[in-house]
């Protein structure tokens, strides 16, 4: 069975960093793109990335363009995010989540983790 | 960015009754259509993918279709099971994007 699993979370300042992890099992990692979507509390779904199997194609939602890094190893089998410039509004549950293909533009993600939480708060 | 919008936000309805979901895309996104389930605490349940097609190990008493601008979700007749919140997620272009969510609520 596929399984997801996110650490990382925890309360942090605004304008902390953070790195978050997804430990993947039962599928072969380098086969498939992962995404980290993202749940304000009491809200949606927020895509924030994406990145493709091999590690050779990303993207990023705007609102963290430039602060948020995606990246996966794949000897690990382990996807991160790392967060930058972090503030209130990127408080959050952060999920990671598995596409059906390899690439990036397959955008249907047909597995979750339980997703880890993230309060930015002073 | 393509905007989603369901409707209704939520609804109320009985075991046994019919319930059905809409989710108009704010630009034909042809069948790049996907629904998800989510129940208090947990993670999205990818539902219908491809606008009809059923996810492995999902009820067929869910089902889907629309294409271009409008879509569909019905769940044929609601379990106690089927109680959550549904969202429709176009998968046509980036960036990925939700509809705000429909809570099905007894």
């Amino acid at each position: 069975d596929v399984q997801l699993l996110e650490s990382g979370g925890g309360m942090v300042q605004p304008g902390g960093s953070l790195r978050l992890s997804c430990a993947a099992s039962g599928f072969s990692f380098t086969t498939y793109a992962m995404s980290w979507v993202r749940q304000a509390p009491g809200k949606g779904l927020e895509w924030v990335s994406s990145i493709s199997g091999r590690g050779d194609d990303t993207d990023y939602a705007d609102s963290v363009k430039g602060r948020f890094t995606i990246s996966r190893d794949s000897s690990k089998n382990t996807l991160y995010l790392q967060m930058n410039s972090l503030t209130a509004e990127d408080t959050a549950v952060y999920y990671c989540a598995k596409h059906t293909r390899s690439t990036v533009v397959t955008r249907t993600l047909d597995n979750w983790g339980q997703g880890t939480l993230v309060p930015v708060s002073s | 960015d393509i905007q989603m919008t369901q409707s209704p936000s939520s609804l109320s309805a009985s075991v046994g009754q019919r319930a059905t979901i809409t989710c108009r895309a704010s630009q034909s996104i042809s069948t790049y259509l996907n629904w998800y389930q989510q129940k208090p605490g947990k993670a999205p349940r990818l539902l219908i993918y491809a606008a009809s097609r059923l996810q492995s190990g999902v009820p067929s008493r869910f089902s889907g279709n629309g294409s271009g601008t409008d879509f569909i979700l019905t769940i044929s007749s609601l379990q106690p099971e089927d109680f959550a919140t549904y969202y429709c997620q176009q998968s046509y272009n980036s960036p990925l994007t939700f509809g705000q969510g429909t809570k099905v609520e007894i």
